[in-house]
């Protein structure tokens, strides 16, 4: 079944340490996107990729890295320097094109840092 | 820049009635699209409907309608027949598009309405 997967689906760390989110997606598709969502609000945008090996900052990229290196993969490293890393974190992807306007996401991961 | 606004925090609605979900946007761009998204308590987003600035009728997905008034700006959720597996997080969204309709990609969230659907 074609689809985007997220793991793990909780995640724990202590404060100080890097983590690394994991998203794959077997769609085919060119776009992918990282969104973090807090208790109670919408989606923001932490980063997004539209081809390999390139990204771009979405409105909160502080304290986040991502990387491209495959079509299919789009890691999202959430670093010491965020503020406020606890979070539910999901990745999206897209097609390009006309009319490509579903973005597909995946379940989320849960990240609670103390 | 976009912005959704969604002035509805929680919204209760009978089984088997309609109940509809206020959104209203902000963009200066000339083309975009709108969207509505259901998360239930599990997490996940679900696509529900979609709607271009340029289409001339309002979209319609089975027991979904979104009622797009250009001119105000609003793009409103209808849900008829409600039922309880209806109840929800409901997200309004927006994206910047080409004439054609070609995706820029990135969406712009609204602060999200609760649904609760009584028996």
């Amino acid at each position: 079944d074609g689809g985007i997967t997220q793991s793990p689906k909780y995640l724990f760390r202590k404060e100080g340490q890097n983590v690394t989110l994991s998203c794959e997606q077997n769609l085919n598709h060119d776009a992918m996107y990282w969104y973090r969502q807090d208790p109670g609000q919408g989606l923001r945008l932490i980063y997004y990729s539209q081809i390999v090996n390139d990204f771009q900052k979405g409105d909160i990229a502080e304290g986040y890295s991502v990387s491209r290196e495959k079509k299919e993969s789009f890691p999202l490293t959430v670093t010491s320097a965020q503020k406020n890393p606890t979070a539910f974190y999901l990745c999206a992807s897209s097609g390009t094109g006309s009319r490509s306007y579903e973005q597909y996401f995946g379940p989320g991961t849960r990240l609670t840092v103390t | 820049a976009q912005k959704i606004t969604q002035t509805q925090p929680g919204m209760f609605v009978q089984e088997k009635e309609a109940v509809t979900l206020d959104c209203t946007y902000d963009t200066s761009d000339p083309s975009y699209g709108l969207f509505w998204y259901k998360q239930p308590s599990s997490g996940e987003m679900i696509f529900l409907i979609y709607q271009g600035s340029y289409d001339q009728q309002n979209a319609t997905e089975g027991r979904y309608s979104l009622n797009f008034q250009k001119a105000r700006k609003s793009a409103n959720l209808v849900i008829s027949a409600s039922q309880l597996g209806d109840s929800a997080m409901y997200f309004c969204a927006m994206r910047e598009e080409s004439a054609g309709g070609t995706s820029y990609g990135k969406l712009t969230f609204g602060q999200g309405t609760i649904l609760t659907v009584h028996p």
